[in-house]
């Protein structure tokens, strides 16, 4: 079974400061990577994603990638209560339809 | 231009009975997915259409039913509901980004309790 772990959190920042949530995959093969922020009750909606090894930046948010570690993080900066959510991290494995979630974090930003 | 749309939002049954989610995407896009969500286990995916007239089993399809309609529709049937199917199903629709992988856009959520 190729698995996307995530650390189910909760994981708690003060306003303003950096949040830094992190996922592993276990399939090596996995092509591209995705972020989702999920507010309670809400779907999931895309943050950003990411495909090659590296930083990438959209505003506050940051997506990293290791695939030789099989690891990507996602980091956000300038933290905001706004942003207290679950997030999902998901990987797909061949650029089609083969998407994979983890459990997601839950992310509280306390003001 | 109203994205992914599902009915209904809340849906309770007993046990045994029958329904059908339904879905619709108004982005033109090939590709149609359905997710279950239920507490600490993420998105389960349980069936895809990859285009208009085809479907492919996803990791939990075990009593659970597709019809991709046409290319704007992709309905989920329950023949017959079990307790086990209580969870909230997404519908999400998936276009090529960039030229290079595709993305999904998720609909509002169906919260279907069996009891």
């Amino acid at each position: 079974q190729k698995e996307v772990e995530q650390n189910s959190g909760p994981l708690s920042v003060p306003e303003g400061a950096i949040a830094s949530l992190n996922c592993t995959y276990s399939d090596r093969g996995s092509q591209s990577f995705f972020w989702y922020r999920q507010y309670s009750g809400k779907s999931p909606e895309l943050i950003m994603f990411i495909y090659s090894n590296g930083d990438k930046e959209d505003g506050r948010f940051t997506a990293q990638l290791n695939k030789a570690s099989q690891y990507v993080s996602l980091l956000i900066r300038d933290s905001q209560p706004s942003d207290s959510a679950t997030y999902l991290c998901a990987v797909n494995q061949d650029y089609g339809q083969n998407f994979v979630f983890g459990p997601g974090t839950r992310l509280s930003v306390l003001p | 231009n109203a994205g992914v749309t599902q009915t209904p939002k809340f849906q309770v049954l007993k046990t045994g009975q029958s329904m059908t989610l339904q879905c619709a995407q108004d982005m033109n896009h090939n590709s149609m997915y359905w997710y279950r969500q239920d507490p600490g286990m993420g998105l389960r995916l349980i069936y895809y259409s990859a285009s208009e007239g085809t479907t492919d089993k996803g990791e939990v399809p075990n009593g659970y039913n597709v019809s991709r309609l046409n290319k704007r529709e992709f309905s989920l049937r329950l023949e017959s509901a079990a307790p086990s199917q209580t969870s909230v199903y997404f519908c999400a629709s998936s276009a090529r980004t960039s030229g290079f992988t595709d993305t999904q856009y998720f609909g509002p959520g169906t919260r279907l309790t069996v009891l």
